[in-house]
């Protein structure tokens, strides 16, 4: 049973260009979560998609979007990359409940992005 | 307290030590808190959900505790071992049911 699944796991973009990063949640998940986790900091929420749609949204502007696939699958995109925008991007995968965030959520390696 | 702080931010044990760390979150509409250990070069592995005033949840040598009133949870480690060295993360969900991250505790266990 193949855990939640990131790609790629390095990238390197300078600034001013567009990242598409892709995950695949966990067999029989079908929630991902986005988080950007900044040298230093904790894990930053940046959006949940389910059912193909962003259901929740964190404190990230619009360069900040994203996509759900039939598969479950997600991709995060980022346009008009910054220096700050450097981080480790984790895709987390959850199984939908009305209360949702009471279930834990399952981890992927994480895409370490660094822009020049 | 409007963010979720954990403390201490760093911990040196000796292998064998019996230790703890605390995370803070916001005490009104509590919603859930979350503890999770972070391994170097692996990807965080959830600990213990926790959603009850006065809940206590254990797995093997580690347990934890919430005060769901005064918004804090206690993360124990007994008989600390060299493979405890991780960064544990804490999360806090509100009404908004959104997850909060604290900035972890990075404990290091010498053998």
């Amino acid at each position: 049973d193949a855990g939640v699944t990131q790609s790629p796991t390095h990238l390197i973009k300078t600034r001013g260009q567009q990242v598409t990063l892709r995950c695949s949640p966990k067999s029989g998940h079908d929630t991902v979560s986005w988080y950007q986790q900044a040298l230093g900091q904790g894990p930053q929420f940046i959006f949940q998609y389910y059912e193909e749609e962003e259901r929740q949204r964190g404190n990230f502007p619009d360069r900040f979007s994203g996509h759900q696939f039939p598969n479950y699958s997600s991709e995060l995109n980022v346009n008009a990359l910054l220096l700050g925008d450097s981080a480790l991007y984790l895709c987390a995968s959850s199984f939908h409940r009305e209360q949702q965030s009471r279930y834990e959520q399952y981890f992927g390696p994480g895409t370490r992005l660094t822009v020049t | 307290i409007l963010n979720v702080e954990q403390s201490p931010q760093s911990l040196h044990v000796q292998e064998g030590d019996s230790t703890n760390f605390t995370c803070s979150f916001p005490s009104s509409n509590f919603y859930a808190l979350h503890w999770y250990r972070w391994e170097t070069a692996k990807s965080p592995e959830a600990l213990f959900v926790m959603t009850l005033n006065g809940d206590e949840k254990k797995k093997g040598r580690i347990s934890a505790t919430l005060n769901t009133k005064e918004g804090y949870s206690y993360l124990y480690i007994k008989g600390s071992q060299p493979e405890d060295s991780a960064t544990y993360l804490c999360a806090s969900a509100g009404n908004n049911r959104k997850l909060i991250w604290g900035l972890g505790t990075s404990l290091a266990v010498n053998p």
